[in-house]
């Protein structure tokens, strides 16, 4: 069974510095990797993910991740910190069979960006 | 596209009273998903659809809560009879079965039961 794990409950940055949000995965075989990001009092809102191919995949508003298979990890990260871009982050992991498969998320971590 | 539509937005109900929650997916997508969020739980996976029948309807937590899809551009969530324990944010969210499967998630539902 696939698992994704988000060590970090919050990460605090200053505006202008980077930013990284971590995320490992568990799955059989190759990986689906998403990021989700929800504001509050919204939907979560596709970011960016990983299918195949090159392990830095870029996405909406400046945000990037890198795929590190050896290591099993997805973070997330963007080079230059706004504060609104506080939100709630979400990964997402599902194994890359072919057909159907679900999605499981992550616990969230909640990233606050002081100006 | 106006992406995925719940309603309501807000609902406050006592316990005992029956909850429907709505959603319209996104056109052309064949799967749809009902998540709830809590605080405690995070976001599970309650159920999923895939061209209006229910595939995996095992993180529905009891009876009291039930799903139907009639067709391709509804879904409703029912809680019959609702406790204080339901209370949570509900979404739904949708895709097209195909490739990647990047889901699109409504504004969410959220649900008070007093």
């Amino acid at each position: 069974a696939q698992s994704v794990a988000q060590p970090e409950d919050q990460v605090n940055v200053a505006e202008g510095n980077p930013l990284t949000v971590k995320c490992t995965y568990s799955v059989s075989g190759n990986p689906y990797l998403f990021w989700y990001v929800q504001y509050p009092n919204r939907g979560l809102q596709f970011l960016l993910k990983y299918i195949t191919g090159d392990n830095l995949v870029k996405g909406s508003y400046g945000f990037e991740a890198e795929f590190n298979k050896s290591q099993t990890s997805f973070h997330l990260k963007k080079p230059s910190a706004l504060v609104s871009d506080s939100a709630l982050y979400f990964c997402a992991v599902r194994a890359g069979n072919t057909g159907f498969q679900k999605l499981v998320f992550g616990t969230g971590t909640r990233l606050l960006v002081s100006p | 596209d106006a992406g995925v539509i719940q309603s309501p937005r807000h609902e406050v109900t006592e316990m005992g009273q029956e909850v429907t929650l709505r959603c319209k997916p996104i056109s052309g997508h064949d799967y749809l998903f009902w998540y709830r969020q809590t605080m405690m739980r995070g976001l599970e996976l309650l159920i999923y659809f895939n061209n209006n029948v229910p595939i995996d309807d095992s993180g529905m937590p009891e009876d009291r809560f039930s799903a139907k899809m009639p067709n391709a551009s509804f879904s409703t969530l029912k809680i019959q009879p609702s406790e204080p324990r339901d209370s949570a944010v509900y979404f739904c969210a949708s895709t097209r079965g195909v490739g990647a499967d990047t889901q699109y998630f409504g504004p969410g539902t959220r649900l008070t039961v007093l």
